[in-house]
């Protein structure tokens, strides 16, 4: 049973476009939803999370929206550069369960210089 | 400051044969954490920890056994490996949710092949 499904599985961007990133979730006991950007050969790093107490996040090019009431979340990469090529994941989690990570499949982003 | 270590980074092993990933965090974390990311599935959680001394299952645990004997090591050992076994390894540590806003941070990987 996948808990949090990641759409689409791959992306070509061009170079200062914006990519997307859709995921939706089915346990309403998640309350935190966290972004990790993955490089070939590397471990996720965090890239932005938000609560559900709120519907969107910035921070610098990126942004998390997101929509309570459809179980849905997405991260939007502005401007987006050839150093962003990577997978990204989504994840959610309840923090007061030991803040287990359930994981969407991933999307690999390339960006076209 | 090395953050999380994974030790080895590469192995292959025969069907039946057993062995045990380390990992190592010096970020003094409560919790610790192992997973397998295989293509189209994200990473899947294996155990986890919540402290020294505990442990528990998480969503893939069959086949795999844990120990966390110090605060700042976590131990996963494939007992008789077997072709679907074969992954690349994740170990994680984080706060506990009273320090929130601390991510999980990933060491580099295992990458495992079992023939």
């Amino acid at each position: 049973q996948q808990q949090v499904k990641q759409s689409p599985q791959s992306l070509i961007v061009q170079k200062g476009g914006i990519s997307i990133i859709n995921c939706a979730y089915e346990n309403t006991a998640f309350d935190y939803f966290p972004w990790y950007q993955q490089f070939p050969g590397k471990g996720p790093a965090l890239l932005i999370a938000i609560r559900p107490d709120v519907s969107e996040k910035k921070e610098g090019r990126f942004t998390i929206s997101f929509n309570k009431s459809a179980k849905q979340f997405s991260l939007h990469i502005m401007d987006s550069q050839p150093g962003d090529s990577a997978t990204y994941f989504c994840a959610a989690s309840v923090e007061a369960a030991g803040n287990k990570l359930t994981f969407g499949g991933g999307t690999r982003v390339l960006v076209k210089p | 400051n090395a953050g999380v270590t994974q030790t080895p980074k590469f192995r292959v092993l025969k069907t039946g044969q057993s062995m045990t990933l380390l990992c190592a965090q010096d970020m003094n974390h409560e919790y610790m954490y192992w997973y397998r990311q295989d293509p189209g599935m994200g990473l899947r959680l294996i155990h986890y920890s919540v402290g020294e001394g505990t442990t528990a299952k998480g969503e893939v645990p069959d086949g795999y056994n844990v120990s966390r004997l110090k605060k700042q090591n976590f131990l996963l050992g494939l007992e008789s490996a077997a072709p679907s076994q074969t992954s690349v390894y994740f170990c994680a540590s984080s706060s506990p949710v009273a320090h929130s806003n601390q991510p999980q941070h990933f060491g580099d990987g295992t990458r495992l092949s079992i023939l």
